[in-house]
Parts: structure tokens; sequence; C-alpha cells
């Protein structure tokens, strides 16, 4: 799987929008970009993947670029219940191991 | 409620006394796997399973052993569980093929395990 290149921090404003960033230069054509949160020891949660196209569920957007070496996941609106590390996978379906790298802690500050 | 259930959540034991950490999932899910986190090493993969009897090593299976028999249930087995085995384990399922509802791994919410 292609590797995957994210901040090691950043943080937000309670309601202000959040948006992480990922670097995957090396994504071959048949991976999708997936993004997870682990909430402090929790399980990890799905949030969102695509492929080429933009992506919008209730929980955030994702926007790739034309050239797919990057990716955006963007929370609309952050709230406090968001902190949490956020991991950018790149990976080719849903039967493949999932390769967790260090991913991006987000904080939202009151 | 579609979920991954994992038991126990916290479990103490001694070296060498054989335990068996249980995992279920409710989704009709083909594929299942085992992931272990420690501090610095972020998760890692110990065994999948892509359907029921098929098998798999994922990157750190030394000490651990797993069996699916059933769709649903995909336990872990630390015949001689060593004190390098205290970690956070998580299981997970997800489709084979992804599905309205089920897109991306269901993860369990974690089995603190350690080992004196």
């Amino acid at each position: 799987d292609a590797k995957t290149t994210q901040p090691t921090s950043m943080d937000c404003a309670e309601g202000r929008a959040a948006n992480l960033p990922c670097n995957h230069s090396t994504i071959s054509g048949n991976e999708y970009v997936y993004w997870y949160r682990q909430i402090h020891s929790q399980g990890p949660q799905y949030i969102i993947h695509g492929l080429k196209n933009n992506e919008t569920n209730e929980m955030a957007s994702l926007i790739i670029t034309e050239d797919r070496k990057s990716s955006t996941l963007i929370l609309p609106h952050a709230t406090l219940r968001d902190t949490a590390v956020y991991y950018c996978i790149v990976n080719t379906g849903a039967n493949s191991k999932l390769t967790f790298g260090k991913g991006i802690t987000l904080s939202v500050r009151p | 409620e579609a979920q991954v259930t994992q038991n126990p959540r916290y479990l103490i034991t001694v070296t060498g006394k054989k335990l068996t950490v249980t995992c279920s999932q409710n989704m009709n899910h083909e594929y299942m796997s085992w992931y272990r986190q420690d501090p610095g090493l972020g998760l890692r993969q110990i065994y999948y399973s892509m359907n029921v009897e098929v098998t798999d090593k994922g990157d750190v299976p030394e000490g651990y052993k797993v069996s699916r028999k059933e769709k649903r249930n995909f336990p872990l087995i630390l015949e001689s569980p060593s004190p390098n085995q205290t970690s956070l384990y998580f299981c997970a399922s997800s489709p084979r093929v992804p599905r309205r509802g089920h897109y991306g791994y269901t993860f369990g919410s974690g089995t603190r395990l350690t080992v004196v």
C-alpha cells in the first residue's frame, strides 16, 4: 500500500472548520483514500473514503486533488468531541490490511 | 446495533497462563482482523481472516494464534503469554465488498491486557 504523510498535530477553535491534510504521492490507480479517527484508546472509527471524486457524509468531507497525490479531510464545525488522532490510510479495498501510521492529533479548543 | 464485541475489556494475567480474547461481529462481515497498539509503535496487525477457515499472519503474529470456525467469531489465543504481549488489542471486521452502510472497518472497543 502507498505510504501517507501527515503533520504531527494541529488545533482549531470549536465551531470552526478543521482541515486535515494528507500527502500520498505514490498512490496507485486502484487505491482508495480512507480516513479513520481514534478518540483516546477507543477503537478506531471509520470516517470517510474516496477514490478520486470529493465525498461528503454526515461526519466530514473529503477533498482529493486531481492528481490524487494529496487529500484534505474537512470537519465543517469542529466540536470538543472531535479531539482525536486522525489517520489517513491508502488502501485497495475493504479486504486489505489497514496500515496505520502515526496520524495527526487534532485538538479542538473551546 | 451493528458492532464488534470484544471480551474481556481488561485482563491481568501471569506469564505462561493461556488465555483467549473473544471477538464477535453481527454484521455478516467476511473479513476480520486483530491489531495491537503500543505507545510509539501505533497499530500493528497480528492476524487476519478473509473468511471461515481462512486465516493468515499479519505483521506481528509471533506468540499468537487465531481460529475462524464461524463467520461471526474470531478469537485471539495467547498460548503462553509473556510481558512483551502487554498491550491494547483491537478486533476489526469489514465486508469483503463494501455495501450500503458498511464501508471500511468496524473496530471493537479494545482489550487492555497486562501480563505480569
